[in-house]
């Protein structure tokens, strides 16, 4: 398998800019999740998806940011208009959720944002 | 919400030495506790998790403790080697499928030789 796989792996805009960040889950995996790691706040949830549908998007730092699945096989997180704070590193992580199991997450590879 | 404090933020060792990073909880209705490994460019990847109803687990080298009095848990690894060497993450879930993961703020460990 190959894992999880994000794209692009490198993304450099300027602010007032949309960003479109892209995640294709491991094959057979139903949930997703979104994260975004910083220096100064550690690893976040951002939103999480189960069967395609968001479960909890509590995370999501402001309206700017919006997530979709459109299918089991795809995810994007936008952000419009893009910030320099948002600047970070986003990792899309999956795993085979179920009742009363812990379910380990794989993490795909980050997309490192810079928005100047 | 829940909240995860990791110590110490860098840790450096000889190799062949023992690392313990240690990490606090602060809601008692947490029930899973995983531990994650992050390499350089790479994204985290889990080593050994621990569910609340057991005190201690080992995987090799690597072993995790858990005191639910103290809302505590460490991750202990013996025998360090060189590619030990990465970012060490703690979580802590309060749900039943361990969806919602709250990180610790991570540990550089650094291997000597």
């Amino acid at each position: 398998d190959a894992g999880v796989i994000q794209s692009p792996r490198h993304e450099v805009t300027e602010m007032g800019q949309e960003v479109t960040l892209r995640c294709k889950p491991i094959s057979g995996h139903n949930s997703l999740f979104w994260y975004r790691q910083t220096m100064m706040r550690g690893l976040e949830l951002l939103i999480y998806f189960n069967n395609n549908v968001p479960i909890d998007d509590s995370g999501m730092p402001e309206d700017r940011f919006s997530a979709k699945m459109p299918n089991a096989s795809f995810s994007t997180l936008k952000i419009q208009p893009s910030e320099p704070r948002d600047s970070a590193v986003y990792f899309c992580a999956s795993s085979s959720a179920g009742a009363g199991i812990y379910n380990e997450q794989f993490f795909g590879p980050g997309t490192r944002l810079t928005v100047l | 919400g829940e909240n995860v404090e990791q110590h110490p933020s860098t840790l450096s060792v000889q190799e062949g030495d023992s690392a313990v990073i240690k990490c606090t909880y602060s809601d008692s209705a947490s029930n899973y506790f995983p531990w994650y490994k992050q390499e350089l460019g790479k994204g985290p990847q889990l080593i050994i998790d621990i569910r609340s109803n057991v005190g201690e687990k080992k995987d090799q080298r690597i072993a995790v403790t858990l005191n639910k009095t103290a809302k505590h848990f460490s991750l202990h690894i013996t025998e360090t080697q060189p590619e030990d060497s990465a970012v060490y993450f703690c979580a802590a879930s309060i749900d039943g499928t361990a969806s919602k993961l709250t990180f610790g703020t991570g540990t550089r460990l650094q291997v000597t030789l």
